[in-house]
């Protein structure tokens, strides 16, 4: 069975903190696709980054960056120097080819100013 | 280019009744599927639909049911709301592994 856990329920960081979102995948396929959205108050689920189960490298765009450990079954995503606008509720999602998206139950992120 | 869209943005209907939502995917992209998000919880897959079939299914009762036109596009139709199926609905568009999602429709149900 597939499964993604996000602990953390709600978060809350000064501006200009740094803030890790965890998640953890369960899946027995070898070949799976790791996602994050965010997901501001108007609802739309933005896409962030797709990695997939045969590529660990750590990815680094702007202020966010994404840890992928097989060993542990972990996607982190860390938001570095946070802001306002980084406001949100951030959601891990597992794809398994030629099935559907599990998502977590999301992260709300609270930036105060 | 447009996104994803959908119609309506919110909706109010009262138990028993029935609702269609209604999706534009992305230009390009040809698999539709749509997810209900309860408050505080993440998106649950409904169903997935592509070359105007049902390609996948979640765990949904039978009074979820859709369709996709020649043009993408899809509905989403619930028979018989419960109090429960007030939702965020939201339609995906995919084309391969690059998946949009919508703005999304508002179902409250009372």
């Amino acid at each position: 069975a597939q499964k993604v856990t996000q602990a953390q329920t709600e978060i809350s960081v000064v501006e200009k903190e740094d803030v890790t979102l965890d998640c953890v995948y369960e899946t027995r396929d070898t070949t799976y696709y790791l996602f994050w959205y965010k997901q501001p108050p108007s609802g739309e689920l933005v896409f962030l980054i797709r990695r997939n189960s045969f590529d660990e490298q750590n990815e680094i765009s702007g202020r966010y960056s994404w840890n992928f450990q097989k060993s542990t079954s972990s996607f982190n995503f860390t938001i570095t120097a946070s802001q306002v606008v980084d406001s949100a509720v951030y959601f891990c999602a597992l794809l398994i080819p030629g099935n559907q998206f599990y998502f977590g139950t999301g992260t709300s992120l609270t930036v105060i100013p | 280019d447009a996104g994803v869209t959908q119609s309506p943005t919110h909706l109010i209907k009262t138990r028993g009744q029935q609702v269609t939502l209604r999706c534009s995917p992305k230009s390009g992209h040809d698999t539709v599927s749509w997810y209900q998000q309860a408050l505080g919880q993440g998106p649950q897959f409904i169903f997935q639909y592509y070359e105007e079939e049902e390609r996948q299914r979640g765990n949904f009762p039978d009074r979820f049911s859709g369709h996709q036109f020649p043009n993408y596009s899809s509905e989403l139709n619930v028979n018989a709301l419960l109090l429960g199926d007030s939702a965020l609905y939201l339609c995906a568009s995919s084309w391969g592994l690059e998946q949009f999602f919508g703005p999304g429709t508002r179902l409250t149900v009372l």
